[in-house]
């Protein structure tokens, strides 16, 4: 079965660089239409769509966010690697991985346990 | 980019009610329209995609309707287990975006 699950730091001072890593089993990321993606959750607020690559390494970011997100994947290791610079307090959140199927159901249809960060000095 | 709205933003009902959300894109999407549900603590968990699939293993009391930008969704008949945040979340191709909603508050009365 497909199953995902978050890792990184916990807590990261602010202006540093977050790198989390997504480590999944269950599907392969060279097979065609396969994604897997990165959302995150503010503490008591709603869901925000940041990144998504794609088996071909085709690269989605959000706009908002773009130019201090990088979105990489190992496929050999089973892994897709998030990083975000120049972190701030309002980056404080749950980052969630998912994975999406262009093939299947075109939707985040697995997601891994999700990782709080917390941007603080 | 296309922003998503999701009315109301919550909503008390009695179980065995009939509850309906609504979500609005501020452009065409087609039926590209995915529903979630999320409860306290927990990751996300899909219901509906293509705005009216049914998701496998997904109760038959949850259904989705809807295309262009105005989108529909019901629980037929609320249930305890239910209580939760729903959110829509659209998906376009071109220039490739995932958008979710702001979401939806469900509580029992």
């Amino acid at each position: 079965q497909i199953t995902l699950k978050e890792s990184g730091p916990t807590l990261v001072k602010p202006t540093q660089t977050l790198t989390l890593t997504c480590t999944f089993s269950g599907f392969s990321l060279s097979t065609s239409g396969v994604g897997v993606g990165w959302i995150r959750q503010p503490p008591g607020k709603a869901l925000e769509w940041l990144a998504l690559i794609y088996w071909d390494d085709d690269k989605r970011y959000s706009p908002s966010l773009k130019s201090r997100l990088t979105i990489t994947k190992d496929t050999s290791k089973n892994q897709v690697v998030l990083t975000m610079t120049n972190m701030d307090p309002v980056d404080t959140a749950t980052y969630y991985c998912a994975h999406w199927d262009m093939t299947t159901v075109t939707a985040f249809d697995y997601w891994g346990q999700g990782t709080l960060v917390t941007v603080s000095s | 980019d296309i922003q998503m709205t999701q009315s109301p933003s919550s909503l008390s009902a009695s179980v065995g009610d009939r509850v309906t959300i609504t979500c609005q894109a501020s452009q065409d999407i087609s039926n590209y329209l995915n529903w979630y549900q999320q409860k306290p603590g927990k990751a996300p968990k899909l219901l509906i995609y293509d705005a009216s699939n049914l998701e496998t293993g997904v109760p038959s009391r949850f259904s989705g309707s809807g295309s262009g930008t105005d989108f529909t969704f019901t629980i037929s008949s609320l249930q305890p287990e239910d209580i939760a945040t729903y959110y829509c979340q659209q998906y376009d191709n071109l220039p490739g975006g995932f958008t979710f909603g702001p979401g939806t508050k469900v509580d029992i009365k």
